[in-house]
This record gives structure tokens, C-alpha cells and sequence, in this order.
């Protein structure tokens, strides 16, 4: 497609359940970035990847915050055990390059943890 | 101490009126500089650059001040469909993701 694409759009989880979340980048942009943008503040920086390799994951809050990009393509960020605070809107970014310009975000996943 | 601080209003402004926005960043190392839009329950999109000699893009401004590390947004004639939050962007040295400040939520009144 035209833009990134996110899927699902929505998900309720029932706390300590494991959830994926996907994403579909812009086809042949390099640079992957997953942000957690939790209600009223900016989006909060989680994990990069440059094709397959996932060079920065700093801002991933906890372990049970998992994310790869096996393929250098599809992302999928998984979730173990949620926890309440775990709700938030994940939005994904796709970039031709690894500068900060030509970022191409996702409509999100919204996710609420019961 | 977060990386980008910015008043999150919000400004409730009629139309026409002219509005200004402030952000403040804490890295004197910061490298590039943004203003993003978001509407509600969307994606933020780009709005425009910000450049040290300052920059225009129809009823936008935008202005940078690397000594005092602030960046500022106007927007002049305000219309309806302005209404959103407006969010402050810096990129970092060695650092390949956005910094964001929580967003300026802007409401622009009949």
C-alpha cells in the first residue's frame, strides 16, 4: 500500500495476556521505529530498526517488551503478561533513510488493557 | 527532565486570530527541529521544518533559537480546520529516533 499499515486497529486485553501488535512499513524504507503514545502525551520512542537488525531498543520500557523485523519488512511488537499501564496507542514510523525527515507514521494501535 | 517541554494549553481561539506556540528543548546537541500535527485519534503528520533563519509556509511560521534552545509556531488567520494538538520535534546527534513534546492542543472557535 500507499502508507504504513497497522494492524489491529484496536485491541482489549485482559491483564496478563500476551498480545502482537504488526506493522507494515512503506515498501523499501530501511528505518522501522515503534513509538507508545500513552493519553494526553507526545509519542514516547520504543525501538529502531535499520532492515532486519534492531539497533536501538533503549526505549523499550521493560522486558516483557519484545520486537522484531525478521525480514527487514513486516515489525511486530509483542507484549507479554500486560499490565494496566501498558495502555496506549503503539504507532509505527517507516523512513527511507535514518535521518529524522521523511518519517511516514501508521494510524496506530490502540490498545486497553482490562 | 523530559527532552522537549511545551505548554500543553489548551488555546481556545477565535477564528482569525493569530496564535503563537512555544517549546523549549533541553539537549544543546539537538540537530533538527519540527512542528507535527495530530488530530484526534490520528497520526502525527509533518507540519513543517524549523530553521534557524526562520521559515514561512502560508499562515505558518516558524522560528528557532539555538542559543536560548527554543523553537516557536504561528499561525496567523486562524481557520477551523486548524484545531488539533500541535507537537515539538527535536532529533538528536548520534540518535536516530524523534523527540516529541506532549503537544500544544489548539481549538480554533466559530
Amino acid at each position: 500500500g500507499a502508507g504504513v499499515s497497522q494492524s489491529p486497529r484496536y485491541k482489549v486485553a485482559k491483564r496478563g495476556q500476551d498480545v502482537a501488535l504488526r506493522c507494515d512499513p512503506i515498501s523499501g524504507h530501511v528505518s522501522l521505529f515503534w513509538y507508545q503514545q500513552a493519553l494526553g502525551q507526545g509519542p514516547e520512542f520504543l525501538t529502531y530498526f535499520q532492515n532486519e537488525a534492531q539497533l536501538d531498543k533503549s526505549g523499550l520500557p521493560s522486558d516483557r517488551f519484545f520486537a522484531e523485523r525478521p525480514e527487514g519488512s513486516v515489525s511486530t511488537l509483542k507484549i507479554q503478561r500486560t499490565q494496566q499501564e501498558d495502555s496506549a496507542v503503539y504507532l509505527c514510523a517507516s523512513s527511507p533513510e535514518p535521518t529524522g525527515s521523511g518519517y511516514t507514521f501508521g494510524s496506530g494501535t490502540r490498545l486497553t488493557v482490562v | 527532565r523530559k527532552e522537549v517541554e511545551q505548554d500543553p494549553g489548551p488555546f481556545n481561539v477565535p477564528e482569525g486570530a493569530t496564535v503563537a506556540f512555544n517549546c523549549t528543548y533541553s539537549n544543546s546537541a539537538s540537530q533538527s527541529f519540527f512542528w507535527y500535527r495530530q488530530d484526534c485519534r490520528k497520526e502525527p503528520k509533518l507540519l513543517m521544518s524549523v530553521y534557524s533563519s526562520g521559515n514561512e509556509d502560508g499562515r505558518f511560521t516558524a522560528q528557532l533559537n539555538r542559543a536560548s534552545q527554543y523553537i516557536s509556531l504561528l499561525i496567523r488567520d486562524s481557520k477551523l480546520s486548524d484545531s488539533a494538538t500541535y507537537l515539538c520535534v527535536v532529533t538528536q546527534t548520534g540518535a536516530n529516533n524523534l523527540f516529541f513534546g506532549t503537544g500544544t492542543r489548539l481549538t480554533v472557535i466559530p
